[in-house]
């Protein structure tokens, strides 16, 4: 059963124009997380939400936004995406930490491949 | 700066062959470690983890051995299978409860048959 579901698994847009992905998962967990991976790289992580405290990366764009409406649920905004921005932008969870059973594990959703055109 | 990075891009070994493959980081306040398995066009799957109280740690198939003295981290995979060929990451978290990781710059593994 998928624990970490993304949509859309692939998604096109034009070059400037905003665009959305979504993370939903069905494991409680109380941290969700937004990489981006480029080709042949590492995930990079953009930001992530412990429960509702958002936690932006230093160095991500302004053009990243991201909402998390309720525990199941994070979204991913790009307001004006550029060529730079094609990438895999994969979603993950964790439980938090001192919970019981909680470790530091991340689970990894499918991702969604972008593509700027 | 802080980094966590892998010897070799890519590896290839023949099925049945064990495989190893390494990491070395350069953060000694990291004290959680985390291999995956990502296969092309897929997220990134746990594997194994291990903590740095530890210095090996075995799952099924796989053994994750971490070297503290010279930063150095590794993942063994016995009898290797053509199912084992993806990019393997690893990362690491530095101590202090927060829960983000760094990932390395992954290693592909080609498993011949």
């Amino acid at each position: 059963d998928a624990m970490v579901i993304q949509n859309p698994r692939y998604q096109v847009t034009q070059f400037g124009k905003p665009v959305t992905l979504s993370c939903s998962q069905t494991l409680n967990h109380n941290v969700m997380y937004w990489y981006q991976q480029k080709s042949s790289q590492a995930p990079k992580l953009l930001f992530h939400y412990y429960d509702k405290d958002f936690n932006n990366e230093a160095d991500t764009p302004d053009n990243f936004q991201s909402r998390r409406p309720n525990t199941s649920f994070c979204f991913l905004d790009i307001r004006s995406p550029g060529l730079g921005d094609a990438a895999m932008y994969l979603c993950a969870t964790s439980r938090k930490p001192g919970l019981a059973g909680s470790t530091d594990t991340q689970y990894f959703g499918p991702g969604t491949r972008l593509t700027v055109l | 700066g802080e980094s966590v990075g892998l010897h070799l891009p890519t590896l290839s070994v023949q099925e049945g062959d064990n495989s190893i493959i390494n990491c070395a980081y350069s953060n000694s306040a990291s004290d959680y470690f985390i291999w995956y398995k990502q296969e092309s066009g897929k997220g990134p799957q746990f594997i194994i983890d291990i903590r740095s109280n530890m210095d090996k740690r075995q799952g099924q198939r796989v053994t994750v051995l971490l070297n503290k003295t010279v930063k150095h981290l590794s993942l063994q995979i016995a009898a290797t299978q053509p199912g084992d060929s993806a990019v393997y990451f690893c990362a690491e978290r530095i101590s202090g409860g927060y829960q983000k990781v760094t990932f390395g710059t992954g290693t592909k593994l080609q498993v011949i048959p």
